[in-house]
């Protein structure tokens, strides 16, 4: 099981320009939330899929969007990045029943120069 | 507004003693309770989870404490290990149900010393 993988690792950007992520999910998971994490800060969470839609949002602009596939892998993008957007990014899968823990991946590293 | 909150940044113990890792709450909804562990240049990987109807939950070296009425939990880990060396984050979902939105905590870095 590969678990939780996300592309890229890294990925330096300049500001203004728009960058995706990618995530999928551990195998079995249906569900998958993305993270945001600035230098010595927990965790934001930024929205959340399932069945394809966004079911829950966090404080984050428009400027943030996502999608979800059939087969559950997910993609996070964000349009006209700040300065501040360097941060990283974690996808966190889950299945949606019962009280699971959600697992994480590596995350990308995204800076924006 | 900071709804959990680990008010130590970093906590540094002997191998083999005590590490207790203390995480505070503001919101009286929250009613279930996860720690999360994680090393540089990994993501976070779940440690040990606790309900509002148990005061205690207790995984190996790990016990998790709650302390409803003064919206408290701690993180016990005996004995510590160097490679329990880490940032632990405390987190709550919400709404009820551990597949909700995670609201993390800043994390405490626990150095183990050898």
């Amino acid at each position: 099981d590969a678990g939780v993988t996300q592309s890229p690792t890294h990925l330096i950007k300049t500001r203004g320009q728009q960058v995706t992520l990618r995530c999928s999910p551990k195998s079995g998971h249906d569900t998958v939330s993305w993270y945001q994490q600035a230098l010595g800060q927990g965790p934001q969470f930024i929205f959340q899929y399932y069945e394809e839609e966004e079911r829950q949002r966090g404080n984050f602009p428009d400027r943030f969007s996502g999608h979800q596939f059939p087969n559950y892998s997910s993609e996070l993008n964000v349009n006209a990045l700040l300065l501040g957007d360097s941060a990283l990014y974690l996808c966190a899968s889950s299945v949606d029943r019962g009280n699971t823990e959600a697992f994480f991946g590596q995350g990308t590293r995204l800076t924006v120069v | 507004d900071q709804q959990v909150k680990q008010n130590s940044p970093s906590l540094s113990v002997q191998e083999g003693r005590i590490s207790i890792l203390n995480c505070d709450y503001t919101n009286s909804m929250f009613d279930y309770f996860l720690w999360y562990k994680k090393y540089p240049a990994e993501g976070p990987t779940f440690l040990i989870s606790i309900s509002s109807i148990k005061d205690k939950n207790e995984d190996g070296r790990f016990t998790v404490f709650l302390n409803k009425s003064a919206k408290h939990l701690s993180l016990h880990i005996v004995p510590s290990q160097p490679g329990d060396s880490a940032v632990y984050f405390c987190a709550a979902p919400y709404p009820t149900g551990a597949n909700s939105k995670l609201t993390f905590g800043k994390g405490i870095t626990l150095s183990v010393r050898p």
